[in-house]
């Protein structure tokens, strides 16, 4: 399997950008996906990025590739108090990372 | 549209006992996921159901077992509970077992071994 990992906790101001990293251990992932957790629901797909790529660009959200380190990331622009949740990145939907939690300060 | 229903949505159950959970796909979806969330983790990959048959399993031992039936729904059994199997269990359903297709999660089996 793959092993995912994401630091754990990130606390912005509303209105800033976050960044969400994630570092993975196999290459062999042919899609990387960002997931959203909110308390007591599921899982919310956000985004993903096919491997040979390295940015997709979703309205406030930008997701970045770097397959040389192994690293994904998500940046959310203009971050807002809705944005509170944990956020997972999955290597085919099968290997998730630890989750971040995202914590934006009014 | 209802989504993905799992049932029930929540299960207290005694170490060595066997557990049955239920997952209803999203309309038009024929294959369905199921991970293990333990509290504080992120989701660990089980199995996927796709024509009825396991298609890719994860890391888990044989006690994890599961079932797809002909109008696409699945159930995950487990047996001889362990507390460690305490943990939320999420079910996904989509349409065809490829990597690039969007997956949607219902809202969980909250399941406790005492």
């Amino acid at each position: 399997g793959e092993d995912v990992e994401q630091s754990l906790f990130l606390s912005v101001r509303e209105g800033d950008s976050s960044v969400i990293n994630c570092t993975y251990t196999d290459s062999s992932s042919t899609y990387l996906y960002w997931y959203k957790q909110e308390p007591g629901a599921g899982l919310q797909l956000l985004t993903y990025i096919f491997s040979n790529m390295d940015m997709k660009q979703d309205q406030r959200l930008t997701v970045l590739l770097n397959k040389k380190d192994k690293h994904l990331s998500l940046r959310i622009a203009d971050t807002q108090t809705g944005d509170s949740a944990i956020y997972f990145c999955a290597g085919n939907q099968f290997y998730f990372g630890t989750g971040t939690s995202l914590t934006v300060i009014p | 549209d209802a989504g993905v229903t799992q049932s029930p949505t929540h299960l207290i159950k005694t170490r060595g006992q066997q557990v049955t959970l239920r997952c209803s796909p999203k309309s038009g979806h024929d294959t369905v996921s199921w991970y293990q969330q333990a509290l504080g983790q992120g989701p660990q990959f089980i199995f996927q159901y796709y024509e009825e048959e396991e298609r890719q399993r994860g890391n888990f031992p044989d006690r994890f077992s599961g079932h797809q039936f002909p109008n696409y729904s699945s159930e995950l059994n487990v047996n001889a509970l362990l507390l460690g199997d305490s943990a939320l269990y999420l079910c996904a359903s989509s349409q065809g077992p490829q990597l690039n297709t969007e997956a949607f999660f219902g809202q969980g089996t909250r399941l406790t071994v005492v």
